[in-house]
């Protein structure tokens, strides 16, 4: 079994839905957990960080955290066309080293 | 401020042969990660440098190995490449190894071997 698991879509939604990403783990230990986008032929970047449970908002993003269910979900609001990439949920403990999500491939159509 | 840069972005090789992929990380940042991303096996962690030293190390091989310089500039080599190595080689930079330090992605190197 995989310390984080995500489902890997992919995921196709019409342009303005509300689209939930979710991604569940094994390691009680990991306190920092962050969504990160990735678009075709690019490296990862950052979407949203939130340390231990709780809830985070930026703009039409909104990520949150359920320690007790060892479990992050990525929310995004009235989505758009260029929305459309590969989302990675991440997370870590101490040791700073950061375990990855299959990722999860988002298409928002017009 | 410019980010996190990979060369070359594009790589191909043969069987048997070794490669070396550079990766130069924001300035002022101390620590650098790096990462294989293949479409079966996801993001996989290879190793961390910071100071010029190994901090962390994930289940690779000893053909995956890498070093980092005084000017925080790494580097990673793979030797003796097999089919398996195609994948996309990310480099990753922050501030420091503290766990809550954001890391930073450059575009990648795309190695393919033939």
């Amino acid at each position: 079994q995989k310390e984080v698991e995500q489902d890997p879509g992919p995921l196709s939604v019409p342009e303005g839905a509300i689209v939930s990403l979710n991604c569940t783990y094994s390691n009680s230990a990991f306190q920092y957990f962050m969504w990160y986008r990735q678009y075709s032929r690019k490296g990862p970047e950052l979407l949203m960080y939130t340390y231990s449970s709780g809830n985070k908002e930026d703009g039409r993003f909104t990520a949150q955290v359920d320690k007790s269910s060892k479990y992050i979900s990525l929310f995004i609001r009235d989505s758009q066309p260029s929305d459309s990439a590969t989302y990675l949920c991440a997370m870590s403990s101490n040791t700073g080293k950061l375990i990855f999500g299959q990722g999860t491939t988002l298409q928002v159509k017009p | 401020k410019a980010g996190v840069t990979q060369t070359p972005r594009y790589l191909i090789k043969t069987r048997g042969q070794q490669v070396t992929l550079s990766c130069s990380p924001i300035s002022g940042h101390r620590s650098v990660s790096w990462y294989q991303q293949t479409p079966g096996q996801g993001l996989q962690f290879l190793f961390e440098y910071f100071s010029e030293t190994q901090r962390n190390k994930g289940n690779f091989p000893g053909r995956f190995s890498g070093r980092q310089f005084s000017n925080s500039r790494s580097e990673m080599n793979v030797s003796t490449l097999e089919l398996g190595d195609s994948a996309l080689y990310l480099c990753a930079s922050s501030t420091s190894i503290l766990a809550k330090n954001i890391q930073y992605f450059g575009a990648g190197t795309r190695l393919s071997v033939l």
